[in-house]
């Protein structure tokens, strides 16, 4: 069965620090998501991507961050200057089509900022 | 206001209890709802789609109550492992964003 993968599972920063977060969505899906979950709170939604742009994103999703499909597989979070409360876990989800509201979820990666 | 409201719990119930989770979202444009569980430090998934008339999977019955804003999911003879977080989603689908309620907690007890 197809699924999302993430890349790395954990990852450890300094403060100020960019990161780049990666994902590999389901081949076939249009719609690509980011999402952060701090410990023990709520889902919470950054940005959806859709043909290759931004269309819609969270206040949470501020100037720091930024998206990119850089070669048709891969979807990437970036942060450009990390703080310690960027400390979550990401997760990357896809879904296939508009009229599909079914999303998948990868594993995540753990973001630790120290 | 919270998009989407759920009782935290957390809920510890016995093995083949029956156990009932609400939720409800403010947004009257609200159009996809979604029950998603979530184990302990890993991804979410999903459990089951909600429709208006209600639907069963199995154990787990997911009803719609457009009128009053609210969702809720049943589960029947509960099992040691339905333990996990269940989250209440809500799409409007005028946007692409999906709201994540809090999440309600389940311990199933042997």
């Amino acid at each position: 069965e197809p699924e999302v993968t993430q890349t790395p599972s954990h990852q450890v920063t300094q403060m100020g620090q960019e990161v780049i977060l990666r994902c590999v969505p389901i081949s076939n899906h249009l719609y690509f998501y980011w999402y952060r979950q701090i410990l023990g709170q709520k889902v919470e939604f950054l940005v959806s991507f859709y043909n290759n742009e931004i269309s819609e994103k969270s206040e949470i999703f501020d100037d720091q961050f930024s998206v990119e499909r850089p070669d048709g597989s891969n979807f990437t979070l970036k942060i450009r200057s990390t703080k310690l409360e960027d400390s979550a876990m990401y997760f990357c989800a896809s879904r296939r089509t508009a009229s599909v509201d079914t999303q998948y979820f990868g594993p995540g990666t753990r973001l630790t900022v120290l | 206001r919270k998009e989407v409201e759920q009782d935290p719990g957390p809920f510890n119930v016995p093995e083949g209890a029956t156990v009932a989770f609400n939720c409800t979202y403010s947004n009257s444009a609200s159009q996809s709802f979604f029950w998603y569980r979530q184990d302990c430090r890993k991804e979410p998934k999903l459990l089951m789609s909600v429709y208006s008339s209600g639907n069963e999977d199995g154990r787990f019955t997911a009803q719609l109550n457009r009128a009053s804003q609210y969702i809720s999911l049943l589960i029947r003879d509960s099992k040691l492992s339905d333990s996990a977080t269940y989250l209440c989603v809500v799409n409007q689908n005028t946007g692409n964003q999906f709201y994540f309620g809090t999440g309600t907690s389940l311990t199933v007890i042997p």
